[in-house]
């Protein structure tokens, strides 16, 4: 069974910082891993989307990259700024059939 | 394009009472899901559908049900509310294709049983 992770739980940082949150994944067979933002009281809003056959993914001031062998995903937020605050979901997908396993996110401020 | 739509936003209930949380989309999507959303625990399948008629279970499907009977609209029934089904719910579509299958959210059903 899959199992998502995501460390640090929660994560200050003051604007303009450059930074890296991480997502680690037990089962190396995975077929697309997705980075999500849920600002608070809302759902989910997808943000990148990295299929297996590919490392990285690249929105805006985002990159998200994937390495199956070490189970690890991480997305970089260049410049970051106080609207980027929000708790940031990955989430890895077994098969074709959009069935996903989360992580628990991430709780980003960034303070101005 | 209104995208996942979720009914009600807020609901208080018994324990013991049933109730149906309603999703439409109008996206054509043929994948629909229900999670749930817990403190601590991150979102957790409940149930799922690849298409009309077509239905499977998550990883938390006790104590709900669900139809699809159009591909627009995907119901969770509570047949009998338990303080322990006090969640966020949330309700998600996509397409299913080769790989691409991002997956659009509903705003959230906040339900609380007392």
């Amino acid at each position: 069974k899959q199992e998502v992770t995501q460390i640090p739980a929660a994560l200050s940082v003051p604007e303009g910082e450059n930074l890296v949150l991480n997502c680690s994944f037990t089962d190396s067979a995975i077929y697309n891993l997705q980075w999500f933002r849920q600002d608070p009281g809302k759902g989910l809003t997808s943000l990148l989307l990295i299929q297996s056959s590919q490392r990285e993914q690249t929105s805006g001031r985002l990159n998200a990259s994937l390495d199956k062998s070490s189970g690890r995903s991480t997305l970089y937020i260049a410049a970051s700024q106080p609207g980027d605050s929000a708790t940031y979901l990955c989430a890895g997908s077994q098969t074709s059939g959009s069935r996903l396993t989360f992580g628990e996110g991430t709780q980003l401020t960034v303070n101005p | 394009n209104a995208g996942v739509t979720q009914t009600p936003k807020f609901q208080v209930l018994k324990t013991g009472q049933s109730m149906t949380l309603q999703c439409a989309q109008d996206m054509n999507h043929e994948y629909m899901s229900w999670y749930r959303q817990d403190p601590g625990m991150g979102l957790r399948l409940i149930h799922y559908s690849v298409g009309a008629g077509i239905t499977d279970q998550g990883e938390v499907p006790n104590g709900y049900n669900v139809s699809r009977s159009t591909t627009e609209d995907f119901p969770l029934r509570l047949l009998s509310a338990a303080p322990s089904q006090t969640s966020v719910y949330f309700c998600a579509s996509s397409l299913l294709d080769s790989g691409a299958n991002v997956l659009t959210f509903g705003a959230g059903s906040r339900l609380t049983v007392l």
